[in-house]
């Protein structure tokens, strides 16, 4: 069974450029996840999908980033325009809905603005 | 507010050798849920064990095992006979019901495996 693909899996840009990132989740995971992972640190919640619609997107900074999935499988998270502190790894999820159930992660992509 | 604390920043061992790597969890909620994820070089967060907080069984999965106590909010992780493959970041996450899938990740524990 395919894992959670995500691409690209590195992106260098420089500031103020925008840039997207591609999701596609475990088939049958209705639920999605966007995480940020800065250098040292452990990954932080951006925002949760379930299907289609994002349910806690409470940590997402709304005024450079935004996400969609607009048929409830493959997502896209996009930052414009990108700053210098947004320099990170991008972890995309999924999982069963259902409480409780382990997360699988893909591969993540590292951007880094210049 | 749900919180997870590795305090242990790095270890290093020698091949071999016993390792534990502790962690600490906060939470108010009765109903949760503790993970631990394994990141080798590559980046892959890798998922290596669920428990619920009405389960305080112990659990051993090969040279892998588990140490869940509730009186101390700790959920330990003990590699046995530790291996190089073993190097990598480990991660602790905590996640509520009332949270609702979200997960809490710890700072994370860099082991590394001398041969």
């Amino acid at each position: 069974e395919a894992g959670v693909v995500q691409s690209p899996r590195y992106k260098i840009i420089e500031k103020k450029q925008p840039v997207a990132f591609w999701c596609n989740p475990i088939s049958g995971h209705n639920t999605l996840y966007w995480y940020r992972q800065n250098l040292g640190q452990g990954p932080e919640l951006l925002i949760r999908y379930e299907n289609e619609e994002a349910v806690d997107d409470s940590q997402l900074p709304k005024d450079r980033f935004s996400a969609e999935r607009l048929k409830g499988v493959d997502s896209t998270l996009k930052i414009q325009p990108a700053e210098l502190g947004d320099s990170a790894v991008y972890l995309c999820a999924s999982s069963q809905t259902r409480l409780g159930y382990e997360q699988y992660f893909g591969p993540g992509t590292r951007l880094t603005v210049t | 507010a749900q919180k997870v604390t590795q305090a242990q920043t790095e270890i290093s061992v020698v091949e071999k050798e016993d390792v534990t790597l502790d962690c600490v969890y906060e939470t108010r909620d009765t109903t949760y849920y503790l993970f631990w994820y394994k990141q080798p070089p590559s980046g892959e967060l890798v998922f290596l064990i669920r428990r619920n907080s009405f389960d305080e069984q112990n659990e051993i999965s090969g040279r892998y095992s588990w140490n869940f106590q509730k009186s101390t909010s700790s959920f330990n992780f003990t590699i046995t006979a530790s291996q190089v493959v073993d190097s990598a970041v480990y991660f602790c996450a905590l996640s509520e019901r009332q949270g609702a899938q979200k997960l809490v990740f710890g700072q994370g524990t860099r082991l590394t495996i001398n041969p």
